[in-house]
């Protein structure tokens, strides 16, 4: 089945540092794949996505490359603010067929903490 | 677009009480999910319909959960009766429609208290 695995938080940054945030896929077929913001009290929202191969999502400053050689869609900003405190969910879908058409397989997330 | 709708945003019951959570997606979506969220369990996607009709209800935890979706523009999930581990967060999410783009579209959630 599909699955999403994502690196273990929480992560705690000072402000204007870099940010990774790992996230690896297991699925069968070319599935969509997406990364969820959820900021404390409130729903996930969509941060950015990649429907393909080598498409770059890109969304607030943050990036994701969906790499199909390496199963991989890792989170990137080059400068964090405190105002990014919040929790982060790699996300996929499968693009057409099967059962699971339209419904998300989430990782577990990651709890990112910005300092001043 | 006002975006999903849910209510209450919080609830507070006793345990053996029926709570029902309600949802209006975004007009047009034709999926709709429930969710549950817990510190100690995560997100977890309870049920989730297409075109009102129930998909996979194989993440309900049990007999005491249903849902329903009379139409497309509402449904309710219900727990009846509710127990003091039921308390989460839920959350209703919608996507598809013109274009069949499935990213999903989250409500504001309701923080259920069952005491």
């Amino acid at each position: 089945g599909n699955s999403v695995t994502q690196m273990e938080g929480p992560v705690t940054l000072s402000e204007e540092a870099f940010l990774t945030i790992n996230c690896t896929y297991t699925a069968t077929g070319y599935p969509s794949l997406f990364w969820y913001v959820q900021y404390p009290g409130e729903g996930l929202q969509l941060l950015l996505k990649a429907t393909k191969a080598d498409d770059k999502g890109s969304n607030k400053g943050f990036e994701a490359t969906y790499r199909k050689e390496t199963t991989s869609f890792h989170l990137e900003k080059g400068s964090v603010q405190v105002s990014d405190s919040a929790v982060y969910f790699c996300a996929l879908t499968p693009n057409a067929g099967g059962t699971s058409y339209g419904k998300l397989t989430f990782g577990q997330g990651t709890i990112l903490t910005v300092h001043p | 677009d006002a975006g999903v709708i849910q209510s209450p945003r919080h609830e507070v019951t006793e345990m053996g009480q029926e709570v029902t959570l309600r949802c209006k997606p975004i007009s047009g979506h034709d999926y709709l999910f429930w969710y549950r969220q817990t510190m100690m369990r995560g997100l977890e996607l309870l049920i989730y319909f297409n075109n009102n009709v129930p998909i996979d209800d194989s993440g309900m935890p049990e007999d005491r959960f249903s849902a329903k979706m009379p139409n497309a523009s509402f449904s309710t999930l219900k727990i009846q009766p509710s127990e003091p581990r039921d308390s989460a967060v839920y959350f209703c999410a919608s996507s598809g429609g013109q274009g069949m783009s499935y990213e999903q579209y989250f409500g504001p959630g309701t923080r259920l208290t069952v005491t």
